[in-house]
């Protein structure tokens, strides 16, 4: 069965640390992965993406996204947090195994909070 | 340049009611999906538009739950006989049709059922 998991409800991180937010998945096929940001009141927001290629992806605001086959991981970074970074993070996987590539499956969320 | 709407933003009905939400995606989106997000968890699939045609709507839980497209842009999503259970905010994202593209989302429309 396809999943995705966010094994940390919530990160703490102070202003100017380095910061994680962790995300494994199960898939049948090929796996293209996605993080997107929901911040309070809002839509979902597309920071960044693994299709193929570069296992280290690169995306909006300073955040990039490691692809690690073996751990079927794909974790969140940044170098050094800002407290504008304070938002719910989703990660989410899209299975390219025939009849499965039409839907996406997103984990329950990680809610970072960066303290000043 | 205009991103997804959805209307409305806030739906209070009754237990029993029909609703309508709507969505209007990107102009040129060619896919449109549906999704489901309950409190304290991530959004749950419902349906996956290609054009005018439901691709997929293996996640539409029971038939209570309907979604039209009749001419590839703006989707309604029709849920009857509304239960307390159906409370959740109801998001719908728009892509351009290649596998590797991204979703774009709406804000969701916020469904409350007393």
């Amino acid at each position: 069965a396809q999943s995705v998991a966010q094994p940390e409800d919530q990160v703490n991180v102070a202003e100017g640390n380095p910061l994680t937010v962790k995300c494994t998945y199960s898939v049948s096929g090929n796996p293209y992965l996605f993080w997107y940001v929901q911040y309070p009141n809002r839509g979902l927001q597309f920071l960044l993406k693994y299709i193929t290629g570069d296992n280290l992806v690169k995306g909006s605001y300073g955040f990039e996204a490691e692809f690690n086959k073996s751990q079927t991981s794909f974790h969140l970074k940044k170098p050094s947090a800002l407290v504008s970074d304070s938002a719910l993070y989703f990660c989410a996987v899209r299975d390219m195994y025939q009849g499965n590539f039409n839907k996406f499956y997103f984990g329950s969320g990680t809610k970072l909070n960066v303290k000043p | 340049g205009a991103g997804v709407s959805q209307t409305p933003s806030n739906k209070v009905t009754e237990k029993g009611k029909y609703v309508e939400l709507r969505c209007d995606p990107i102009s040129g989106h060619t896919a449109l999906y549906w999704y489901r997000q309950s409190l304290g968890q991530g959004p749950e699939f419902l349906i996956y538009f290609q054009g005018t045609g439901a691709a997929d709507d293996s996640g539409l839980p029971n038939d209570r739950f309907f979604a039209v497209r009749p001419e590839g842009s703006v989707s309604t999503l029709k849920i009857q006989r509304t239960e307390r259970g159906d409370s959740a905010v109801y998001l719908c994202a728009s892509s351009s049709s290649a596998a590797y593209n991204e979703q774009f989302f709406g804000p969701g429309t916020r469904l409350t059922v007393l």
